[in-house]
This record gives C-alpha cells, sequence and structure tokens, in this order.
C-alpha cells in the first residue's frame, strides 16, 4: 500500500522559474515530513523538513507548503536553476515508526537554460 | 564531521550467494536505517537499529537482516541472493535521541548487482 503518493513523476522547467512538487498522505499519524534531493550515483540529500504545526517553511529558495486537512505537502523551487537538475523525494514519518520513511516515488525534474 | 560511509560501493554477486554491507553513521548518530532503492519499486525501508537492537522492520523476506555494534557501526547481510535484489543499498544515520523523530542523513549506497 503506497501511502505517499507524489506528482508529478517528471517536470521540466525554464531556468529561473517555479519548480512544484505535490505529495499527498494517507496515515494521519505521519508529523514529520522531509524532502530529499537525489543526484545520479549519489545518495538522497536532506534539503528540507516541515512538521504539522506549521503550514509553511522556507529555506533560502526552497519551501515546503503543508496543508493538514487535506493531507498534502509540496516543495517549491523559486528561480530554478540547471544545478537543481536532480530527483526530488518527499518523505513522512511517525505513527510510532522510528526513524522509519516512507518515500514518494520521485520526481526528475529537468531545470533548462 | 564526516558523512555516512558505506563499504564496499560496488558489488557484483552471483544467485545463491551472500553478501554483507557495511555502514558507519555520522560521529556521535546512535541510529542507523538501511533502504533499498529501486527503479520499480523506489525507496524502501528494510530496517532501523538503535543502540544495537533492532527498532524497526519494514516488509522484506528473513533473507535481509541486519545488527549494529556498540559504535553504532551496521552491517546488513543479504543470504541467498536473487535477481531481484539487484538494487542500490543506502544507509542513513541520525542521532534520535529520546525516540523523537531526528534528520536523517544519507550515505552514497553501495550498488549491489546480482547476475
Amino acid at each position: 500500500q503506497q501511502q505517499v503518493k507524489q506528482s508529478p513523476q517528471s517536470l521540466i522547467v525554464q531556468k529561473g522559474g517555479i519548480s512544484i512538487i505535490n505529495c499527498a498522505y494517507e496515515n494521519t499519524a505521519f508529523d514529520y515530513f522531509p524532502w530529499y534531493q537525489q543526484f545520479p550515483g549519489k545518495g538522497p540529500a536532506l534539503l528540507i523538513a516541515i512538521r504539522p504545526d506549521v503550514s509553511e517553511k522556507k529555506e533560502g529558495r526552497f519551501t515546503i507548503s503543508f496543508n493538514k486537512s487535506a493531507k498534502q505537502f509540496s516543495l517549491h523551487i523559486m528561480d530554478s536553476q540547471p544545478g537543481d537538475s536532480a530527483t526530488y523525494f518527499c518523505a513522512a514519518s511517525g505513527a510510532g515508526g522510528g526513524n522509519k520513511l516512507t518515500f514518494g516515488t520521485g520526481t526528475q525534474l529537468k531545470v533548462e537554460l | 564531521k564526516a558523512g555516512v560511509t558505506q563499504t564496499p560501493r560496488y558489488l557484483i554477486k552471483t544467485r545463491g550467494q551472500q553478501v554483507t554491507l557495511s555502514c558507519s553513521p555520522i560521529s556521535g548518530h546512535r541510529s542507523v536505517s538501511w533502504y533499498q532503492q529501486t527503479p520499480g519499486q523506489g525507496l524502501q525501508f528494510l530496517f532501523e537499529y538503535f543502540s544495537e537492537t533492532q527498532r524497526n522492520k519494514g516488509n522484506f523476506p528473513g533473507r535481509f537482516s541486519g545488527r549494529q555494534f556498540s559504535n553504532s557501526r551496521s552491517e546488513m547481510n543479504v543470504s541467498t541472493l536473487e535477481l531481484g535484489d539487484s538494487a542500490l543499498y543506502l544507509c542513513a544515520s541520525s542521532w534520535s535521541g529520546g525516540g523523537a523523530i531526528s534528520e536523517q542523513f544519507f550515505g552514497p549506497g553501495t550498488r549491489l548487482t546480482v547476475l
């Protein structure tokens, strides 16, 4: 059972544009929602994370928006750059699961010049 | 601080063999989790160890096992390898004090190919 649904599967954005990736979860006991960035041949790198007590968190060009009632959260990458081209994963944990992360299926982002 | 290290980085095995992968967490981190990444199934949780005890386990067969040592280093073992075990195996470490969820940092992974 997939508990975190991620869309789109792939995304092409022009340099300077805004990249938006969406995730939806089912388990209401999840209480930690990180986003990871992965380049080919590398492990995922933590970008930004949010807990349900806030609706938005911003770090540099990266913003997470969180809608608890809709059980959805999204990553916004402002002023997207070619160096942002990577695969992005949303994830969720909680529900007494220790550090177990349930991942979305990933979004392959390409930022074109 | 040094990041999470995993050895070896690449492995080629044949069906039926067994394999052991190693992970050294970030200094001071006590939790180590293992994930399998494949194109078809994505990132899937295998298990988590904290203070040498398995704290959580994913839905993988018993051929997949792990352990953690007193210095927090961890190993995972896969016995009787199958073709479908070909994957990138990722280790993630976190401080995870007091049972609270904490940030997890991933290593570069071990690429296992089963022939």
